[in-house]
Formats: C-alpha cells, structure tokens, sequence
C-alpha cells in the first residue's frame, strides 16, 4: 500500500522561532509533493507545491525534497499564531490519486 | 473567497434518508474528486471524475452515488447511511494534463452526521 507518513504531533512551538514538519512517502516514483494547512472546521489550503530535489521557497515557507530519502518537509519561518493548524503533506501516486498523510497539528505559543 | 463551493455546509440526517452533496467549481478545472475527511484518519478519496467520467472508484459503498452532469458540478448522493459515515465530505478539482499532476483545490466541506 502506497503510504504517506507523518507524525501527528502536536507540535508546539514559540512564536517566533522556525516550525519543522517532516513527511516521509512509500513511492520511490513519486514526483509531486504538496504541503496544505487546514484551519479547524475548514478546508485543506495548498501552500506549497514541490517537484524537484532541493529547496523553494515562498516567504517565510520553506519546502524542501530528498527523494533519495524519500522525505519531504516544510519549514516556517518567524512562526505566528496565525501558523497554528494542521499541515497536510501529499504525494502524487499515479497520474491522478494523491495521497494525504494524517497531518501534522502546529501550535505557535504566543 | 474559494473557487470551489460545497453546499449544505452542514447536513444532519437520519439512516433511511436520502440526500444528495453539491460541489461545483469556478476554476476552469477538468478534474473533480470527492473526499471523506473523518477524524484522527487521512483523507480518503471516493471519487474522480476526469473530463466527467469518472475514473476512480476507490471501494466505496454503493449508499454513496456520485454524478458528474458536466465538469464544473459535482454531486454526491446518500441513501441509507451508517452512523460510521458520519465526517466531513470535501470536494475538490484540479487540472490534469499530460504535463504533470496539477494540486488540487478543496471546498470548505459538508460537515454530514448520521442520526
């Protein structure tokens, strides 16, 4: 079974300082790999996407992909309040079935 | 605002009911998905619908329906349900092309409960 991992958390960090999420995919094929953050009672929001080796970056929003490792993680940076929600991490497995991890509950600590 | 609108937002509703989901989207996408969101579980996709055919049947009970009258409309049709399929049903949609895999787009959701 195709699996996308993360660890539930929570994770709670000071305001401030740099949030890191961490994602690891069964799929050595894997080639598309999305972060979404989901407010409590609201819907998932893409934040990042990330299809390459390396680094992006996007604001204080870091993605960042080792397929050799198979690991995808987000960072954010001078974490706010407003940065407290779940974090999603998904994988495309095949053209069209994209996979979501349990996610990740953030907390920023005033 | 979100291009992709789901109503009811919220759906309470007995086992012998029989309701139905709508979902439809403002981005020009040719790729729609249901999804069930229950708590403490990772998002499970239903269904895709890929230029209105559906694609993607990922063994859900047949008390689920879906029907894609054209790509911008989505629904979901419920008939006889469980206590279990009590969740948050989340619409989304997407481009697809031979260029790669487009992310998806989500509704804010149905929030259904079983009675």
């Amino acid at each position: 079974q195709k699996e996308v991992e993360q660890n539930s958390g929570p994770l709670s960090v000071p305001e401030g300082a740099i949030a890191s999420l961490n994602c690891t995919y069964s799929d050595r094929g894997s080639q598309s790999f999305f972060w979404y953050r989901q407010y409590s009672g609201k819907s998932p929001e893409l934040i990042m996407s990330i299809y390459s080796n390396g680094d992006k970056e996007d604001g204080r929003f870091t993605a960042q992909l080792n397929k050799a490792s198979q690991y995808v993680s987000l960072l954010i940076r001078d974490s706010q309040p407003s940065d407290s929600a779940t974090y999603l991490c998904a994988a495309f497995f095949g053209n069209e079935k994209l996979t979501f991890g349990t996610g990740t509950r953030l907390t920023i600590i005033p | 605002e979100t291009g992709v609108t789901q109503t009811p937002r919220h759906l309470v509703m007995g086992m012998t009911n029989k309701k139905s989901l709508k979902c439809e989207q403002h981005l020009g996408h040719n790729a729609m998905y249901w999804y069930k969101q229950s708590a403490k579980k990772p998002l499970e996709l239903m269904f895709v619908y890929n230029f209105k055919e559906q694609t993607e049947n990922n063994s859900v009970p047949s008390r689920f329906s879906p029907e894609c009258p054209n790509s911008s409309h989505l629904f979901l049709h419920l008939h006889t349900l469980q206590p279990e399929d009590s969740a948050l049903y989340l619409c989304a949609s997407s481009q697809v092309s031979r260029g790669g895999n487009q992310p998806q787009h989500f509704g804010d959701g149905t929030r259904l409960s079983i009675l």
